[in-house]
């Protein structure tokens, strides 16, 4: 059975931190893992991972997916107030169907 | 680009009316959509996969004459909740594959009482 299992479940941190999510995975088939961040609405896409070792960044967020060991990890550096959030892995096999995690809250307090 | 929405955004209906949600792909073609249900505290459960000039996949668990699925054009798809109750109210939100990426309207939160 496929299954993604996030970790920590919960993280409470002060701006300026850096903070490390970790995503494990056993999905048949695999394609891809994405990253997502969900705030009071539905989620917004962060990252597509597909290739083990090549890291993924976008401002202070980066991301890199090791499929050997069936892993990824989202870094967030400088945090900010505005990146508290949850934070969703999702890889997904052939059939394109995405498998959530319970996901991350991250909390960054000022 | 890859600019999903949803109408309506929230709805409150009495138990018995059925609900209809729509899911548009604003700038892309998406022959493939998915339908999400997400309860408080919990992440998001796949309901169905929408396809294009075809049935909808349910997944376990998930009653397909309940919930009404048609994807009738390459843009838009729809989540008909029949006779809706208590137990239907959740946040429901849609999906749409734009190159190999799924990405998501902003969902809609249903009340039923």
């Amino acid at each position: 059975e496929d299954k993604v299992v996030q970790s920590p479940l919960s993280l409470v941190v002060h701006e300026g931190d850096t903070v490390t999510l970790n995503c494990s995975y056993e999905v048949t088939n695999f394609r891809s893992l994405l990253w997502y961040k969900q705030e009071k609405k539905a989620p917004t896409f962060l990252f597509m991972l597909t290739s083990s070792g090549i890291e993924k960044k976008s401002g202070r967020l980066s991301s890199i997916l090791d499929k050997k060991e069936l892993f990824s990890i989202l870094n967030i550096t400088a945090t900010q107030t505005g990146d508290s959030a949850i934070y969703l892995c999702a890889p997904s096999g052939n059939t394109g169907k995405l498998i959530f995690g319970q996901g991350t809250t991250l909390q960054v307090k000022p | 680009g890859a600019v999903v929405s949803q109408h309506p955004s929230w709805v409150i209906c009495k138990s018995g009316t059925s609900v209809k949600i729509e899911c548009r792909s604003l700038d892309f073609q998406a022959t493939t959509m998915f339908w999400y249900r997400q309860f408080p505290k919990q992440s998001l459960m796949l309901m169905a996969t929408s396809n294009e000039g075809s049935k909808a996949t349910y997944e376990q668990g998930v009653e397909k004459d309940k919930f009404l699925i048609n994807h009738a054009s390459l843009t838009l798809s729809t989540l008909t909740v029949t006779s809706a109750h208590p137990e239907d109210s959740s946040f429901y939100i849609c999906s749409a594959t734009y190159q190999e990426t799924q990405y998501f309207g902003p969902g809609t939160r249903l009340l039923v009482l």
